[in-house]
């Protein structure tokens, strides 16, 4: 199986300060077809996963652009330029290039 | 707008069964792969199976082979998951999504909890 590990497990962030969340693969992430399935979820408190970014640095439909993400290979991070109150809650990377699908543990973020 | 709703959830007895069910509106349902993913309380998330938008062909996690079943109605628009000798660590949300071009899980249902506990 992938193994995906995230670091750190958990943040605590000021409002309008920067944050960045790492993710690293076990095996390279890198397709044949030349795309690399790694995505970025975001479970809000209470609520199921929402997709916040596809294939490394994609960013999904009405995500706003304060979220980023970047890599290659196997080492990949997702950063936010100015938190908000409402980006609170759980990020985890996941993988689609072999099943078992898998993701990693899950980074809480809370606001100061 | 895609939906996905949950139902069946409940609680069973260690070595029990319990079948869930995903009722699906908003898109073509046999055009689309669907899969389980589940959650313990305070875990982190973990897929537990897939299935083709025609049924064809299914995938499982190491940790339900042989015990879940995942199938679908596609002339009733619903996801099912057939859960048999279930385990304590079973316990969890469990969640369909959907699958797109852009990721295997783009939409989700609120997930449905089960409870394994004697």
């Amino acid at each position: 199986d992938v193994v995906m590990t995230q670091t750190p497990l958990s943040l605590s962030v000021t409002p309008g300060q920067p944050a960045s969340i790492s993710c690293k693969s076990s095996q390279s992430l890198l397709h044949r077809d030349g795309k690399t399935y790694l995505y970025w979820y975001l479970q809000k408190p209470g609520q199921p996963p929402q997709l916040l970014i596809y294939e490394v640095s994609n960013r999904f439909s009405g995500v706003p652009d304060r979220f980023s993400g970047s890599g290659s290979g196997t080492d990949f991070t997702l950063k936010i330029s100015r938190v908000e109150a409402e980006d609170v809650g759980l990020y985890y990377c996941m993988q689609s290039i072999l099943l078992p699908y898998t993701f990693g543990q899950g980074t809480k973020m809370e606001i100061k | 707008e895609v939906q996905l709703v949950e139902s069946g959830g409940g609680l069973v007895q260690p070595g029990g069964s319990l079948r869930v069910s995903c009722a699906a509106s908003g898109f073509t349902f046999s055009s689309h792969t669907l899969s389980w993913v589940r959650q313990a309380s305070g875990k982190g998330l973990e897929w537990v199976s897939t299935i083709s938008g025609s049924g064809a062909n299914t995938y499982y996690a190491d940790s339900v082979k042989g015990r879940f079943t995942i199938s679908r109605d596609n002339s009733r628009n619903t996801l099912y998951l057939q859960m048999n000798s279930l385990r304590v660590e079973d316990t969890a949300i469990y969640y369909c999504a959907q699958e797109t071009p852009v990721t295997p899980f783009e939409h989700w249902g609120q997930g449905t909890l089960v409870t394994v506990s004697s």
